[in-house]
């Protein structure tokens, strides 16, 4: 049961211009979203989060959307650089007890020079 | 503020064997979780300690284990090792509710 999903494996675009990554999840107790970036035979590096209260966070190039009614959230990347070309993961978790953070199959971003 | 330390960073092992993955969480942080990453898989939850309680399983069979110590440190094993086991097994450890995690490098398992 994948309850979070990243349905485009992979993503090219130029640089400087947008990246948008979706992810979308089922199960409705998640009030924390995550998105992390990772480099090979790195681990996950956290990029930005947003709380379940909010649908917008912005941090300098970087900003996810939430729409907690469709279970979906976004990152847009403005402008996009060759650097941003990774893998990016969305998580999601919800605090029941524990910290269980569930992450999505991940999107490789490619941003062509 | 040293990071999440892993131990060890590569290594090899036959089917059938077993093998001990230890990480050292961040100081002041008393949460650890891992995760397994297969090509395709994205990272798929193990399971997660919290002052040397497991609080959280993913659905792994009962060949993985885990603990933790009073100082956080955390240990991970897998017994009867399996071609499918081959993978990075990564650890994240965090403070509290609702922060990011911090991962370390991960340990790349083959399993020959």
């Amino acid at each position: 049961d994948q309850q979070v999903k990243q349905n485009s494996p992979s993503l090219s675009v130029q640089e400087g211009r947008i990246s948008i990554l979706n992810c979308d999840y089922t199960n409705s107790m998640f009030d924390y979203f995550l998105w992390y970036k990772k480099y090979p035979a790195e681990g996950p590096t956290f990029l930005i989060s947003i709380s379940s209260i909010k649908d917008k966070n912005e941090d300098g190039r970087f900003t996810v959307f939430l729409n907690k009614s469709a279970k979906h959230l976004s990152l847009h990347i403005v402008p996009s650089q060759p650097g941003d070309s990774a893998v990016y993961f969305c998580a999601a978790s919800a605090d029941t007890g524990g910290f269980k953070t569930i992450f999505g199959a991940g999107t490789r971003l490619f941003v062509k020079a | 503020k040293a990071g999440v330390t892993q131990t060890p960073r590569y290594l090899i092992k036959t089917r059938g064997q077993q093998v001990t993955l230890s990480c050292s969480p961040i100081s002041g942080h008393r949460s650890v979780s891992w995760y397994q990453q297969t090509p395709g898989q994205g990272l798929q939850f193990l399971f997660e300690y919290f002052s040397e309680t497991q609080r959280n399983k993913g659905n792994f069979p009962g060949r993985f284990s885990g603990r933790q110590f009073s100082n956080s440190r955390s240990e991970m094993n897998v017994s009867t090792l399996e071609l499918g086991d081959s993978a990075l097994y990564l650890c994240a450890s965090r403070g509290h509710a609702n922060t990011e995690a911090f991962f370390g490098q991960g340990t790349r398992l083959t399993v020959v």
